[in-house]
């Protein structure tokens, strides 16, 4: 089992539309939970930080945390085709030499 | 982004030579490091370093080698590179268990 899981896609959404994106991780241990986006050729960016349970919203993104359940999710509001983009979950984890533990990535198209 | 260079940005060489990458930073991030990003196995962590003369290996070190004299500067050494390597080379700077700011990466072809 990979310690941090996303489903790689392609996921396509229409213009308009709310995107999901989720991710699961097995360390109950992490603390912090980050969003990137990663447009092709491009070096990841971050977008989201979440530390505590719940809802944090920036704009047209929302994170969410539940960490019983060890589960973060990406939700993009009126989904544009500029946010055509792979996002990749990070984890914070203290097995791990980096601290942060990246997921491979869900690649979102979103169609006029 | 956190002020990152990384030179060079597109490089082809031969199987068997040496090659070095240079991350530079301008924030003062006391944390590098090196990834590389291969289709399928996203973001996997070489070296990283929590100070000057100060590193680690990541999970997947074998065949590379990096060097940090200054604080703004991480380096990566391919000993001798092999077809395997080809890849894209990310350096990344950050401050521990928080996020990390990527640079702009180096695409590397091994022949």
């Amino acid at each position: 089992q990979k310690e941090v899981e996303q489903n790689s896609g392609p996921l396509s959404v229409p213009e308009g539309a709310i995107a999901s994106l989720n991710c699961t991780y097995s360390d109950r241990g992490s603390q912090s939970f980050f969003w990137y986006r990663q447009y092709s050729g491009k070096s990841p960016e971050l977008i989201m930080f979440i530390y505590s349970n719940g809802d944090k919203e920036d704009g047209r993104f929302t994170a969410q945390l539940n960490k019983a359940s060890q589960y973060v999710s990406l939700l993009i509001r009126d989904s544009q085709p500029s946010d055509s983009a792979t996002y990749l979950c990070a984890v914070s984890s203290l097995s791990s030499a980096s601290k942060i533990i990246f997921g491979s990535g869900t690649r979102l198209s979103i169609r006029p | 982004d956190a002020g990152i260079t990384q030179s060079p940005r597109h490089k082809v060489t031969e199987t068997g030579t040496p090659v070095t990458l240079r991350c530079h930073q301008t924030e003062n991030h006391r944390y590098m490091y090196w990834y590389r990003q291969d289709p399928g196995h996203g973001l996997r962590l070489i070296h990283y370093s929590y100070g000057v003369k100060d590193t680690d290996k990541g999970e997947v070190s074998d065949g590379y080698s990096v060097s940090r004299s200054k604080t703004e500067d991480f380096l990566l050494t391919l000993e001798s590179a092999t077809s395997s390597q080809t890849s894209v080379y990310f350096c990344a700077t950050g401050l521990g268990d928080n996020e990390q700011f990527f640079g702009p990466g180096t695409r590397l072809t091994v022949l």
